[in-house]
């Protein structure tokens, strides 16, 4: 079945340092790659996706791009801010309108 | 304003009761979504919805039941409720054809003693 992996389950930095979140899927079809954010007591909600027809996509500072070769799906953003601390999912869609998460990234953003 | 809204926000059950979780969503949306939240593990699915009178199993269905009266209106339902159902409950909604975005609820904490 499908299959999301994100390796870096804690990750802290100080403003307008570099953010970078790496993610591996596996599926047998055409995947669109989202990412979701949780931000703390609230539900998450979708930060970007990205098709096999764009490669990329960029919503509110941050880009992710995707790699078919390596089904890699890395976000990224130039300069962090503390209110970027939350949560970070990479998330699978398939074609039966279900979504397969990874187990999420905790950013840490000091001030 | 469109929402997806969950009831209770918070209960404590205990163990072998039956437990019933609420959603309701304003956004009008064919399909809903009952995940389960756990460190380690990111969200799982455990039911979901196409329409109202359908169910489908998602990946974790075993140890509940799903109900979806209305188009608004999915259940989660936890017939003999055990301390590994402790967890927080997410419901979401999304619509066909929109390409898979899903808007989620507050969530529920749930806690089995």
């Amino acid at each position: 079945g499908d299959s999301v992996t994100q390796m870096q389950g804690q990750v802290t930095l100080s403003e307008d340092d570099f953010l970078f979140i790496n993610c591996t899927y596996s599926t047998t079809w055409y995947p669109t790659l989202f990412w979701y954010v949780q931000y703390p007591g609230e539900g998450p909600q979708l930060l970007l996706k990205v098709t096999t027809a764009n490669n990329k996509g960029i919503s509110r500072g941050f880009e992710a791009t995707y790699d078919k070769r390596t089904t890699s799906f890395h976000l990224q953003k130039a300069s962090v801010q503390e209110s970027d601390s939350a949560v970070y999912y990479c998330v699978l869609g398939d074609m039966g309108y279900k979504l397969t998460f990874g187990t999420g990234t905790s950013l840490l953003v000091d001030p | 304003e469109a929402a997806v809204t969950q009831s209770p926000r918070n209960k404590v059950a205990v163990t072998g009761g039956k437990v019933t979780l609420s959603c309701n969503q304003t956004n009008n949306h064919n399909n809903m979504y009952w995940y389960r939240q756990d460190t380690g593990h990111g969200l799982r699915l455990i039911h979901y919805s196409y329409g109202a009178g359908s169910t489908e199993k998602g990946d974790i269905p075993d140890g509940y039941k799903a109900s979806r009266p209305s188009q608004e209106n999915f259940s989660l339902i936890l017939e003999l409720a055990t301390p590994s159902q402790t967890s927080v409950y997410f419901c979401a909604s999304g619509e066909t054809g929109q390409i898979y975005e899903q808007y989620f609820g507050p969530g529920t904490r749930l806690t089995v003693l």
